[in-house]
C-alpha cells in the first residue's frame, strides 16, 4: 500500500469546462475526505465519506461541485462548469473510524489552474 | 462553529533557538487538537496530536483548555525543522478537521 494517491497531479482547465479529480484511500480506511486549500491558506473541508455514504457538506461545496464513493473505495470529485476561483489544491485523505482521532492520511492533492 | 487560529504567518529562528508556534481555538465541546507539517514538496503529514502527549521530533505541544490553545514548542530548532505547520481542530473522533492558515517556520544557519 502506496498511502493515499490522487489523480491527476496537476489539472489545467479553460474556464466553463468540467473536470474530475480521483482519490484512492489506504485500503482498510473507511473514511474518505476532501479539502480544498488556496495560496496562503489553510485546507479547507469539503465534504467525506464513510463507506459509500456522503455524510457530510460543506457550504463551499456548491451545485458545481459533486462528490462520489460508489464502492467505499476510491472516490471522484467533479466541478462542473469551472471558474477561475475554482484554482486551487485539491486534498484528499483518509482514515479509520476507530482510529479517527490519530489523525489523517493525506495524499499530494491535484493542482487545479483555471484559465 | 469551530475555528483555528494561528497568529504567525510567518516565524524566523537560528538554529539553536527555540521557537514556539501559536494555535488557538474556538469550539463549545471537547476539542482533539492536532499539528500538522509539510516540508517542502511534501504532502501535509501528522505531526502530533494531544490525546498522545507525546513528543515528535522534540517538539510538544499542550492543550489549554482555558485560553483555548494549543501552542507548539521546540526548545532548540533544527534547519530540517523549516517546513509549514498547520494547527487543527476535530470536533469528535473522525469527524472533519478545522484547520488554522498555517505558519511557516524558517530556520537559518
Amino acid at each position: 500500500d502506496t498511502g493515499v494517491s490522487q489523480n491527476p497531479r496537476h489539472k489545467i482547465t479553460k474556464r466553463g469546462q468540467n473536470v474530475t479529480f480521483r482519490c484512492d484511500p489506504i485500503s482498510e480506511h473507511n473514511r474518505l475526505y476532501w479539502y480544498r486549500q488556496t495560496l496562503g491558506q489553510g485546507p479547507e473541508f469539503l465534504t467525506y465519506f464513510q463507506n459509500e455514504a456522503q455524510l457530510e457538506k460543506s457550504r463551499l461545496l456548491s451545485d458545481r461541485f459533486s462528490a462520489e464513493r460508489p464502492k467505499g473505495s476510491f472516490s471522484t470529485l467533479e466541478i462542473q462548469r469551472t471558474e477561475q476561483g475554482d484554482s486551487a489544491m485539491y486534498l484528499c485523505a483518509s482514515s479509520e473510524t476507530d482510529r479517527a482521532n490519530y489523525g489523517y492520511t493525506f495524499g499530494s492533492g491535484t493542482r487545479l489552474t483555471v484559465v | 462553529a469551530q475555528r483555528v487560529t494561528q497568529p504567525e504567518k510567518l516565524l524566523s529562528v537560528f538554529k539553536g533557538a527555540p521557537v514556539e508556534l501559536k494555535c488557538n481555538y474556538s469550539y463549545s465541546g471537547s476539542p482533539e487538537l492536532f499539528w500538522y507539517v509539510q516540508y517542502s514538496r511534501q504532502r501535509l503529514q501528522l505531526l502530533l496530536r494531544h490525546i498522545s502527549r507525546e513528543s515528535i521530533k522534540g517538539f510538544t505541544a499542550d492543550l489549554n483548555k482555558g485560553e483555548t490553545s494549543f501552542h507548539l514548542k521546540k526548545p532548540f530548532a533544527q534547519e530540517e525543522d523549516s517546513a509549514m505547520y498547520y494547527c487543527a481542530l476535530s470536533g469528535a473522533a473522525g469527524n472533519k478537521l478545522t484547520f488554522g492558515g498555517g505558519t511557516r517556520v524558517l530556520v537559518k544557519p
